[in-house]
C-alpha cells in the first residue's frame, strides 16, 4: 500500500526546475506532499484533495490526478532551502472500516547545490 | 498554536533493555495522535495511532507498544529492545477530528534511537 515515490534522488543547480511523482495501485482520497531536512522532522506542504486540483506553495506546486492515482511535485526555480527530503501521503478508504489510512511513501532526496 | 513536545532527542540503549518515549502535546484537545518510525531507507512508517484516551491502533507487528493515559500524551514502549527497533521516532498529531487525514500533520522533533 506503500505509494512509489519518483526518482529516488535528485541534484538541481540553483534556478533549475524538477518534478516528484508519487503513484499509487490504490484509489485515492487525498495526497499530502511534505518536506524534511537531515535530523529534523518533517514539515507539511500541501494537501491535495480532489482529483485534478493543483495547489502552489512559492514555487512549489503540486497536482493530483485521482483516475491516474498519482500526484506530481513541481519545483521551480530551485533555491538552495529546498534541499531536503521530501515525502509524498497517500490516503486510501479501508475496506469496510469505514476510516482511512494514510501512508508515506520512502521519499525523494533533492540536493539543490549552488 | 499547536506545539509538540518530545523527549529525548538522542537514545542509545544496549539490546533486551526497555524503552519509553514520550510525546505531549499542547494547544488542542483531544487530538489524534501518532507514532511513526523511519529506518534508513524505508520512508515513514505508521507505527501507532489514537484517536482519544486508552484507545490505540497498531499498524504493524512488532515489539513494541503504545498508550495514552492523558488527553495530551502518548507513550511508545518497549520491555526489551532489539537491534532493528533502531530508527527516527516521530510523534504527530492532527487538531480535528475526522474519518479521514484531510488536516495536515504536526510532527515532533523526534527521537533518535540507537540499539546496539
Amino acid at each position: 500500500q506503500q505509494p512509489v515515490q519518483s526518482p529516488q534522488a535528485v541534484i538541481l543547480r540553483e534556478g533549475e526546475d524538477a518534478v516528484i511523482n508519487c503513484s499509487s495501485s490504490k484509489a485515492l482520497y487525498s495526497v499530502h506532499w511534505y518536506r524534511q531536512k537531515h535530523g529534523e522532522a518533517p514539515v507539511f506542504l500541501m494537501i491535495l484533495l480532489k482529483g485534478g486540483e493543483q495547489k502552489g506553495h512559492e514555487k512549489i506546486s503540486a497536482s493530483f490526478n485521482e483516475k491516474k492515482q498519482q500526484s506530481s511535485l513541481y519545483l521551480t526555480a530551485s533555491q538552495l532551502s529546498y534541499s531536503g527530503t521530501y515525502f509524498c501521503g497517500t490516503e486510501v478508504a479501508i475496506s469496510g472500516a469505514g476510516s482511512y489510512q494514510l501512508t508515506f511513501g520512502k521519499g525523494t532526496k533533492l540536493s539543490v547545490i549552488p | 498554536s499547536q506545539t509538540i513536545h518530545q523527549w529525548p532527542a538522542t537514545l542509545v540503549q544496549p539490546v533486551g533493555s526497555p524503552l519509553s518515549l514520550e510525546c505531549t502535546v499542547e494547544g488542542t484537545s483531544n487530538p489524534n495522535l501518532y507514532w511513526y518510525r523511519q529506518a534508513a531507507g524505508r520512508g515513514l512508517q505508521l507505527l501507532f495511532y489514537s484517536v482519544g484516551i486508552g484507545q490505540i491502533s497498531s499498524e504493524v507487528p512488532q515489539n513494541l507498544s503504545a498508550s495514552r493515559p492523558q488527553d495530551r500524551q502518548f507513550i511508545l514502549s518497549s520491555k526489551k529492545l532489539l537491534l532493528s527497533d533502531s530508527g527516527f521516532y516521530l510523534c504527530a498529531m492532527t487538531g480535528v477530528k475526522t474519518s479521514t487525514t484531510n488536516e495536515k500533520l504536526f510532527f515532533g522533533s523526534g527521537t533518535q534511537l540507537s540499539v546496539l
